[in-house]
């Protein structure tokens, strides 16, 4: 029930495109939804968040979908630049702070 | 601000022996959380500290341990290392009840590479 399930792996997307990044969880008691982007050689740094209260939150090209009934979240990143290219990590966490994470995505924007 | 610093950054040892981590948050964060992060594994929690007290443990052996201080940095140490504790450990530092939503947004330092050979 711990567990935040993270899909896909690895992503390859051509420049301009839109990148999906989509993750699953179990508790209903989770109540904050982070993403986090991580550059090779850095520790990962928040993106965006979102609360169960909302079904998406944009900031610029980066949106979070939520759908709560499904226990599902999603990242979208419109026209996506070789500059995004990174691994990204969704995770949760409920009343005790604790951060739930994904196994993770590599996402990589060929020019 | 500084930011989150971690030494040492790289690190080679040798099965059996144990290794000591250093962390320091953020100036006026009190709270340190570790993680070990492995290829495909994501980011494994190990434990948090928050004004010297471990407030949240993750399930690693006891091998893992770690401490703060009063100054807020802290330390993780890795006692009989095995070749599966390879691997990069982040150190995070937050201000409780601040950040996104009043959720602890986690302020994450470069790392450590560990190699155990």
């Amino acid at each position: 029930q711990q567990q935040v399930k993270q899909s896909p792996q690895s992503l390859i997307v051509q420049k301009g495109g839109i990148s999906i990044i989509n993750c699953a969880y179990e508790n209903t008691a989770f109540d904050y939804f982070p993403w986090y982007q991580q550059f090779p050689g850095k520790g990962p740094a928040l993106l965006i968040a979102i609360r169960p209260d909302v079904s998406e939150k944009k900031e610029g090209r980066f949106t979070i979908s939520f759908n709560k009934s499904a226990k599902q979240f999603s990242l979208h990143i419109m026209d996506s630049q070789p500059g995004d290219s990174a691994t990204y990590f969704c995770a949760a966490s409920g009343s005790n702070y604790q951060l739930i994470w994904g196994a993770g995505t590599k996402l990589i924007i060929k020019p | 601000k500084a930011g989150v610093t971690q030494t040492p950054r790289y690190l080679i040892k040798t099965r059996g022996q144990q290794v000591t981590l250093s962390c320091s948050p953020i100036s006026g964060h009190r709270s340190v959380s570790w993680y070990q992060q492995t290829p495909g594994q994501g980011l494994q929690f190990l434990f948090e500290y928050f004004s010297e007290t471990q407030r949240n443990k993750g399930n690693f052996p006891g091998r893992f341990s770690g401490r703060q201080f009063s100054n807020s940095r802290s330390e993780m140490n890795v006692s009989t290392l095995e070749l599966g504790d390879s691997a990069l450990y982040l150190c995070a530092s937050s201000i409780p009840g601040q950040g996104a939503f009043h959720k602890e947004t986690q302020y994450f330092g470069p790392g450590t590479r560990l190699l155990v050979l």
